[in-house]
């Protein structure tokens, strides 16, 4: 595709379960980010990967939550025994390698634990 | 660590009138790179506009401008004849080479009004 796909767009799950929120980068995109964006706040950073490696992970709020990156592509980000703070929207963003090169995100996930 | 604050949460500005929006940011880093972002009810992120340090010349685009104070560590966006469509949440961001993590501000509401 030619943006950045997530996917489910919604998710309602319940408390204590586990779920998985993918990221389909532009093709040729070396970096993905994973951001948290609660309802009309800023940007919460998650993580970080440059190829399948994750150098800065810095963001991620407890052990429940977990990332991989495989192939250079597809992302998921995983988030176990989920709890009603974890609701939000979980926006995946990607960018060919250098920091002054634009970002493109996608639509975002947005979750809701009930 | 490198931080971006945006310390107006709302801003409001009447159709065609001009507004400027505020961003700091704290680093140490001489190489880095500074972004704002828009992001529309339908919650795409679009980028705006962006300036490197290294770079004297104020940024440009179309109605859009940015005022870049490198000594202050200062990075304010206007929005000249402000149109309905301009309404969002306006992020500043920043990225510096070596690293490449995109670190964002806590974001500013601007409302246009006719």
């Amino acid at each position: 595709g030619a943006g950045v796909s997530q996917s489910p767009s919604n998710k309602v799950t319940e408390k204590g379960k586990d779920v998985e929120l993918r990221c389909d980068p532009i093709s040729g995109h070396t970096a993905l980010y994973w951001y948290r964006q609660s309802l009309g706040q800023g940007l919460e950073f998650l993580i970080y990967f440059q190829g399948n490696s994750a150098p800065d992970k810095s963001g991620l709020p407890s052990d429940r939550f977990s990332a991989e990156r495989t192939g250079g592509s597809v992302s998921t980000l995983t988030i176990q025994r989920t709890q009603q703070e974890d609701s939000a929207v979980y926006l995946c963003a990607s960018r060919t390698t250098g920091a002054s090169t634009e970002a493109f995100f996608g639509q975002g996930t947005r979750l809701t634990v009930v | 660590a490198q931080t971006v604050t945006q310390s107006q949460p709302e801003m409001s500005v009447q159709e065609a009138e001009t507004v400027t929006l505020s961003c700091t940011y704290d680093t140490s880093e001489s190489d880095y790179y500074l972004f704002w972002y828009k992001q529309p009810p339908s919650r795409q992120m679009i980028l705006v506009i962006r300036q490197e340090a290294y770079k004297q010349q104020n940024a440009t685009e179309n109605r859009f401008s940015v005022n870049f104070q490198k000594a202050a560590k200062s990075f304010s966006l206007k929005i000249s004849d402000s149109q309905l469509g301009d309404a969002a949440m306006y992020f500043c961001a920043y990225s510096y080479q070596g690293a490449q993590k995109l670190v964002f501000g806590q974001g500013t509401r601007l409302t246009i009004n006719p």
